[in-house]
């Protein structure tokens, strides 16, 4: 099976601007989750999807939003940008939920200025 | 909320050592999981532990899920260069449908 895919992989982006990624998960898996990576809070939880629905959120601000598809793939959008938003957006899709085993996407790696 | 810690941050060990990490978490949780990441990539599941004291192993790696299930290990016997990479643990249980992740210990081989 393909693994889970990200687009774009690296993006740069302005203050202000907003930004859309994509993901498509695992052929079968209906959960696909967001996390932001950065050096300084490691992993965290967004948001999970699954058929279509939110299932999950983060504690983030509502500037970071997402959908997903009658096919699973998802979105997130993250509107207002700001320097702080620079980090590895990763994706991961799960046969059975955000909180059991996660397959990881090589992640966006978004850079604000 | 529900918090995962992960020790030591960092460990250097020569090829050949043996590489211990710890994570505590301050709820008790209903399953552990461990993650490798290696430089310039993404998390790549390992393994998922879900009963009180369970022990599995793969390889020379050997995870181990506390009585209490609030705590876990990862050992890894005789590490070689490409155990390189972070290690994480990530957690779930309490109110949170969704995983918590260490900070994650970064592990690093001298040959």
């Amino acid at each position: 099976k393909a693994g889970v895919t990200q687009t774009p992989r690296y993006l740069i982006k302005t203050r202000g601007q907003q930004v859309t990624l994509s993901c498509s998960p695992i052929s079968g898996h209906r959960s696909v989750s967001w996390y932001q990576q950065t050096p300084g809070q490691g992993l965290q939880f967004l948001f999970e999807y699954f058929s279509e629905t939110q299932r999950n959120k983060g504690n983030f601000p509502g500037r970071f939003s997402g959908r997903q598809f009658s096919n699973s793939r998802s979105e997130m959008n993250v509107s207002t940008l700001e320097l702080g938003d620079s980090a590895l957006y990763l994706c991961a899709s799960s046969p059975r939920g955000s909180s059991y085993e996660q397959y990881f996407g090589p992640g966006t790696r978004l850079t604000v200025t | 909320g529900q918090q995962v810690m992960q020790i030591p941050q960092y460990q250097h060990v020569q090829e050949g050592e043996d590489f211990t990490t710890y994570c505590n978490s301050s709820t008790t949780l209903s399953n552990i999981q461990w993650y490798k990441q290696r430089p310039g990539g993404h998390p790549v599941f390992l393994i998922q532990l879900v009963k009180s004291g369970e022990v599995k192993k793969q390889k020379r790696l050997t995870f181990q899920f506390g009585e209490a299930k609030k705590n876990s290990s990862l050992h890894i016997t005789a590490t070689q260069t490409t155990d390189v990479g972070t290690y994480f643990c990530a957690g779930s249980g309490g109110s949170q449908g969704n995983l918590i992740f260490g900070k994650g210990t970064k592990l690093s081989v001298k040959p």
